[in-house]
């Protein structure tokens, strides 16, 4: 069975503070993981893909597969980071499974 | 917008009532899918097609709940008989997907969501 956690609900962090958003995930074959991000009154969107080893708005995540952790990290927090981040799951090269599975999501604060 | 679109934005029904909500994926995509996120929760997977074909249905989905893409562009989801237990955000979203085995799983752009109550 795949399964995503991120264990805070709830992080606040000061303006130019570095951001860690944890992300552990349970899966038996080879997983794809992703950070969706969900802005106020905004559409959920994809934030980065670890497949793509890109940094996005200064935010990076790399796959320890050792951990099973996806954690995503941003050096300087902004204020317009603030927003829901939510971890996901896919099984990577398995079409027909194409599904993500989400975790619950973590709200993150910047404090001005 | 040429995003995915969903409609409508909101839905209040009472208890016992059918209920239908329409999404409309990007154009050229080719795969759809429908996820519901309750409050504290992330989306959970509920189905998806290929084209006009379902191809994967999650065991979240009692046989109250139907989904068609019948021209493989716009999709409905019905649910009958509805029940409190459905109240919930349903998102759909859609992807330009190729299952060539050397293909990764692709972007979802999702819809902004139809947020059902059943009273």
């Amino acid at each position: 069975a795949q399964r995503v956690t991120q264990p805070e609900k709830l992080l606040s962090v000061f303006k130019g503070a570095p951001v860690e958003l944890k992300c552990n995930y349970s899966y038996s074959g080879s997983p794809e993981l992703f950070w969706y991000v969900q802005y106020s009154r905004q559409r959920l969107q994809l934030l980065l893909r670890h497949i793509s080893r890109e940094s996005i708005k200064g935010f990076t995540a790399d796959l320890n597969k050792g951990e099973t952790s996806f954690h995503l990290k941003k050096p300087f927090a902004q204020e317009e980071d603030s927003a829901m981040y939510y971890c996901a799951l896919s099984g990577l090269w398995n079409f027909g499974n194409e599904k993500l599975t989400f975790g619950t999501g973590t709200r993150l604060t910047i404090i001005p | 917008d040429t995003g995915v679109s969903q409609d409508p934005r909101h839905k209040i029904t009472k208890r016992g009532q059918n209920v239908t909500f329409r999404c409309d994926p990007i154009s050229e995509h080719n795969r759809l899918y429908w996820y519901r996120q309750t409050l504290g929760q992330g989306p959970e997977f509920l189905t998806y097609f290929q084209n006009e074909a379902q191809l994967e249905k999650s065991r979240l989905l009692s046989d109250r709940f139907s989904a068609e893409r019948p021209k493989g562009s716009f999709s409905t989801l019905e649910i009958q008989r509805t029940e409190q237990g459905d109240s919930a955000m349903y998102l759909c979203a859609s992807s330009l997907g190729d299952r060539g085995p050397s293909k990764p799983n692709e972007k979802l752009f999702f819809g902004s969501g139809t947020q059902l109550s059943v009273l």
